[in-house]
């Protein structure tokens, strides 16, 4: 079945460090492939996708590209600040299991700390 | 923007009594789907459901029931709580901007303690 794997941390950073989130995948389909995060008492929020190969996700800073060869979606910024703490979920949805329309896949969450 | 509403946020309750957690959208969606968040392990779906009275089974079900009579609304049953099943539950519906990539929009979340 699918599923996705990620480090979970969790991972203390200092301000303006640079951040890498590991995310590798498996999945029987062509699945789409996305970044969700969770601030502290919040619900999830989507932070970017990609639904091909080699597409690049972007959004608020971050940016993550979807690599086929390596089943991998790893998240990145270039300088991370205190307001980025919070929990960073990779995912994938499958469009040929299901349609798509069976939910995603989660993997278990990592735990993002910046530090003044 | 799409309009999740969950009911109650918090719940505290004992050992073999049923709880039914509500999900309510505004926005006519018809995928619908319960997911519960635990420490080290994720989200993992519990029920599923495409369409009024359409619902299936998802990784973890065991020990839950869901109903679905109007679209705007779908119900997560448990029928005698155990301690196992404290946790964050959370809604969400599927595709919210037409897009068909599968992308999920997630509820505010309830948070269920079994004592």
């Amino acid at each position: 079945g699918d599923s996705v794997t990620q480090m979970e941390g969790p991972v203390t950073l200092s301000e303006e460090a640079f951040l890498t989130i590991n995310c590798t995948y498996t999945a029987t389909g062509y699945p789409s492939l996305f970044w969700y995060v969770q601030y502290p008492g919040e619900g999830l929020q989507l932070l970017l996708k990609a639904t091909k190969a080699d597409d690049k996700g972007s959004n608020k800073g971050f940016e993550a590209t979807y690599r086929k060869e390596t089943t991998s979606f790893h998240l990145e910024k270039g300088s991370v600040q205190v307001s980025d703490s919070a929990v960073y979920f990779c995912a994938l949805s499958d469009r040929y299991s299901g349609g798509g329309a069976d939910g995603l896949t989660f993997g278990k969450g990592t735990h993002l700390i910046i530090q003044p | 923007d799409a309009g999740i509403t969950q009911s109650p946020r918090h719940k505290v309750t004992e050992t073999g009594t049923p709880v039914t957690l509500r999900c309510h959208q505004t926005e006519n969606h018809r995928y619908m789907y319960w997911y519960r968040q635990d420490p080290g392990h994720g989200l993992r779906l519990i029920h599923y459901s495409y369409g009024v009275k359409d619902t299936d089974k998802g990784e973890v079900s065991d020990g839950y029931s869901v109903s679905r009579s109007k679209t705007e609304d779908f119900l997560l049953t448990l029928e005698s709580a155990t301690s196992s099943q404290t946790s964050v539950y959370f809604c969400a519906i599927n595709d919210p901007g037409g897009t068909h990539t599968g992308e999920l929009f997630f509820g505010e979340g309830s948070r269920l303690t079994v004592l």
